[in-house]
């Protein structure tokens, strides 16, 4: 199906765990963002990339890594997982579209870390 | 560093009601503003694009207004409907970075 995905959707892991959170969109946008959204917090960037191989962080990166070595895809690893990193994630795409660089948004990835 | 701030938080409305939601930012150097709808264990989809140089849109029964030099952004909903229930947050752009609001949660009750 066309659009941006996110995998998996549920996520249980321990302190100490590696884990990788896979986005993928099929529209060959050139930006993808990672957010994560947290109660008293609301949504916020984590990272995100103007196109393959290019990538920036954002307000919160730390304990993340991002790799982009293909357009349509944009994961995101938690390298050592903490209790603080348990948060909802969402993977957004953008375009040069009519000048506006409307931001798409996947269906999130909820992450539990025990 | 760029703040937005959605007043109210929640919002219970009947059935009907005309109604309208605040949204705004402390730094009015914006390249557009972006109204979003989450249902809730959702994603975000999105509702209405303003850009910077626009001062509102619509879309059905929405609208969106922009007021930059004030920082302040509302968005419309008429003939509001059960349908509506959800979280609307807002987002200003500037660069390639969206700062978001927390939003306000909005229950349409029949």
């Amino acid at each position: 199906d066309a659009g941006i995905t996110q995998s998996p959707r549920y996520k249980i892991t321990e302190t100490g765990r590696q884990v990788t959170l896979m986005c993928h969109q099929t529209w060959s946008h050139s930006y993808m963002f990672w957010y994560r959204q947290d109660l008293g917090h609301g949504l916020r960037l984590i990272y995100y990339s103007a196109a393959a191989d290019i990538t920036d962080k954002g307000e919160v990166p730390d304990g993340y890594v991002v790799s982009r070595s293909k357009t349509e895809n944009f994961p995101l690893t938690l390298e050592s997982a903490t209790r603080s990193q348990t948060s909802v994630y969402f993977c957004a795409s953008s375009e040069w579209w009519r000048s506006s660089y409307e931001q798409y948004f996947g269906p999130g990835t909820r992450l539990t870390v025990t | 560093k760029q703040e937005v701030t959605q007043i109210p938080a929640a919002l219970s409305v009947p059935e009907g009601e005309n109604l309208v939601l605040n949204c705004s930012f402390t730094d009015s150097a914006i390249y557009n503003l972006q109204w979003f709808r989450q249902d809730p264990g959702k994603g975000l989809t999105s509702l209405l694009l303003i850009q910077s140089s626009q001062r509102e849109q619509t879309s059905g029964r929405l609208n969106a207004s922009l007021d930059k030099s004030s920082g302040r952004s509302t968005l419309y909903i008429a003939a509001s409907q059960p349908g509506d229930s959800a979280t609307y947050l807002c987002a200003v752009r500037r660069a390639q970075k969206l700062v978001f609001g927390q939003g306000t949660r909005l229950t349409i009750n029949p």
